[in-house]
């Protein structure tokens, strides 16, 4: 079992649309969670960093956390043409690792316009 | 941009050669990563710079290496390609030391080598 599950997608929405992307993950030794965006022939982004369980909005993009059932969503509202990309999971394990960010493979996102 | 800044671009070689990519962290960063990003494999983490040392091994084979030089830009050394490394190599960087979970990462807009 891998350690962090993502839908390849692709997921197709019309523009508007709210979009709901996730990631599934086996280890509680991740604590640290972040969501990137990455375009076609560019590095990813950081879009969201949050390390509890529960909600955090920044504008249209609001991530979920539920430790206990090991599970983490990423939620667009009102979405545009330009999010359009690939959206990737990254979680960090606790306990002073140094050995970087575990990502899910992305889903790939089109939002339809 | 991110501020990170990854040269070259783009990468041509033929196999078993020997290719050096570049990597400039953000102002202020002391922690580098680097990480191959394939179709298959997804973004894999190779190795991570704290401050001119090396503090983490990720999945990285033998006939890669880095370093990270006193000015904290740091290098990945791939020798003796293979047509298997062919991939986008990433750079990314983070301001706090490794052990701290407050460290997101931001990255660069990678190396795309091509292993012909």
């Amino acid at each position: 079992q891998k350690e962090v599950e993502q839908d390849p997608g692709p997921l197709s929405v019309p523009e508007g649309a709210i979009v709901s992307l996730n990631c599934t993950y086996s280890n509680s030794a991740f604590q640290y969670f972040m969501w990137y965006r990455q375009y076609s022939r560019k590095g990813p982004e950081l879009l969201m960093y949050t390390y509890s369980s529960g909600n955090k909005e920044d504008g249209r993009f609001t991530a979920q956390v539920d430790k206990s059932s090991k599970y983490i969503s990423l939620f667009i509202r009102d979405s545009q043409p330009s999010d359009s990309a690939t959206y990737l999971c990254a979680l960090k394990k606790s306990g002073g690792g140094a050995d970087g960010l575990t990502f899910g493979k992305g889903t790939h996102l089109i939002i339809q316009p | 941009d991110s501020g990170v800044t990854q040269t070259p671009k783009h990468l041509i070689t033929a196999t078993g050669q020997r290719v050096t990519l570049r990597c400039s962290p953000r102002s202020g960063d002391l922690s580098v990563y680097w990480y191959q990003q394939s179709l298959d494999q997804g973004l894999q983490f190779l190795i991570q710079y704290y401050n001119g040392e090396e503090r983490a091994k990720g999945n990285i084979l033998e006939r890669f290496s880095a370093q990270q030089f006193p000015d904290l830009h740091s290098e990945l050394n791939l020798s003796s390609l293979e047509l298997g490394d062919s991939a986008l190599y990433f750079c990314a960087s983070s301001t706090t030391d490794p052990g701290s979970g407050n460290s997101p990462l931001h990255f660069g807009n990678g190396t795309r080598l091509t292993v012909t």
